[in-house]
């Protein structure tokens, strides 16, 4: 199957930009869809194809991708933006099959 | 409105079989993927399987092929995920989810079933 490489944590102050990468043999061909969890909750769609936000995420939410790295942008992150994110993107195992990355820590200081 | 409502939070012991819902409505359930997450204990997402309602054609990662079962009833709109023998490291919250407005994965997701197996 595919792995997803994502750094474990992040810093970020409050109102600056952040990204957060994701790295994988399957992003030279497909996108990277990302999530957001916060702690005892349900994941949430933030990002997905080539830069498209979900009808209520903010627009300081973006995502980009060149070669075998897909990256979210946090753009005056907020302190509810601190929270764990996740990548995923097709699995080379099968169609249909998706994968997620080991996920991100954000800190917004 | 899209919703995905998931049974409750289940302790088993080693060795039981389980049986957990995921009841889709709001939307097509025939229609649209809709499949399974598990997180353990301060662990990441885990992408496990999906199912197309419809037909039943059921897909599988390959690190959970063989250790549940990934099954829908569309007379009742639900999706379900069992195991057949429990194991202490099955314990995690898993979580429905669907593929339905977004060219993405999964985009709406169930409130998780929390899953402790102990003896």
């Amino acid at each position: 199957s595919s792995e997803l490489t994502q750094d474990p944590a992040v810093s970020v102050a409050l109102g600056q930009t952040v990204r957060i990468t994701c790295q994988g043999d399957s992003l030279r061909s497909y996108y990277a869809s990302w999530y957001q969890q916060k702690p005892g909750q349900a994941p949430v769609l933030v990002i997905y194809g080539k830069n498209n936000r979900p009808s209520g995420i903010p627009d300081r939410f973006s995502g980009s991708s060149s070669g075998n790295t897909a990256s979210l942008t946090i753009t005056g992150a907020q302190a509810e933006d601190e929270a764990d994110y996740y990548c995923n993107s097709r699995d080379s195992s099968g169609n249909h099959l998706r994968v997620f990355g080991g996920g991100t820590k954000l800190t917004v200081l | 409105e899209v919703q995905l409502v998931q049974s409750g939070a289940e302790v088993k012991k080693p060795g039981e079989s389980l049986k957990i819902s995921c009841k889709g409505s709001g939307y097509s359930f025939t229609s649209y993927w809709i499949g399974w997450v598990r997180q353990m204990p301060g662990k990441g997402l885990e992408w496990m399987g999906i199912i197309y309602p419809g037909d039943s054609d059921t897909r599988y990662s390959p690190s959970f092929q063989g250790q549940v079962t990934i099954s829908a009833d569309k007379s009742i709109s639900t999706a379900y995920l069992q195991w057949s023998s429990l194991k202490a490291s099955d314990t995690a919250m898993y979580y429905c989810a669907a593929r339905i407005a977004a060219a993405a994965d999964f985009d709406y997701w169930g409130q998780g079933t929390l899953v402790t197996v102990s003896s």
